[in-house]
């Protein structure tokens, strides 16, 4: 039972457009929904997160939109450089235990 | 300021060995986590500890131990290594609320022949 998806394994996107990542949830007792970027042999990096009574939050050129009736959360990166290139993760945090989805790579053409 | 870090970067063992994975943080975080990560998925959560003396199993703790006796140091250790246990352990860490995120470690890549 996966409880967080992300349904596209990879998107690629031109440098300087939006990126749009995609996450879907079934489990309704997340507190707060978060986005990690990860390298190749690096462990994840804290990217953005989201409360669940919330539904934006903003950082800089990333921006976590949640859409609790279709328990749907997305992260936009504006405008979309070559170093995003990466594999993006979103999380559901849970009385202290995050459930992952199976990442996005996101590759940035020049 | 280390953040997390992790020790050993590699390790093979042979099946039936026992082995302790390394993390110490220096954050003074409570919160400290132990995840895997196979191919093609997500990370999954092993053992997960609120602060010292207290430890409790996450998703898939069968085959692996925990114990928490200092706030920095949260080993892991593999009983008997089994092939099925082949797999990158990252250790995270975390201020007490949640919207901060976790900070991990580098890794360990682990192979059980």
């Amino acid at each position: 039972d996966q409880q967080v998806k992300q349904n596209s394994p990879s998107l690629s996107v031109q440098e300087g457009r939006i990126s749009i990542l995609n996450c879907d949830y079934t489990n309704s007792m997340f507190d707060y929904f978060l986005w990690y970027k990860k390298y190749p042999a690096e462990g994840p990096t804290f990217l953005i997160s989201i409360s669940s009574i919330k539904d934006k939050n903003e950082d800089g050129r990333f921006t976590v939109f949640l859409n609790k009736s279709a328990k749907h959360l997305s992260l936009h990166i504006v405008p979309s450089q070559p170093g995003d290139s990466a594999v993006y993760f979103c999380a559901g945090d849970s009385n202290y235990q995050l459930i992952w989805g199976a990442g996005t790579k996101l590759i940035i053409k020049p | 300021n280390a953040g997390v870090t992790q020790t050993p970067k590699f390790q093979v063992l042979k099946t039936g060995q026992s082995m302790t994975l390394q993390c110490a943080q220096d954050m003074n975080h409570e919160y400290m986590s132990w995840y895997r990560q196979d191919p093609g998925m997500g990370l999954r959560l092993i053992h997960y500890s609120v602060g010292a003396g207290i430890t409790d199993q996450g998703e898939v703790p069968n085959g692996y131990n925990v114990s928490r006796s200092t706030t920095e140091d949260f080993p892991l250790r593999l009983l008997s290594a089994a092939p099925s246990q082949t797999s990158v352990y990252f250790c995270a860490s975390r201020e007490d609320s949640a919207n901060y995120g976790y900070t991990f470690g580098s890794g360990t890549r682990l192979t059980v022949v």
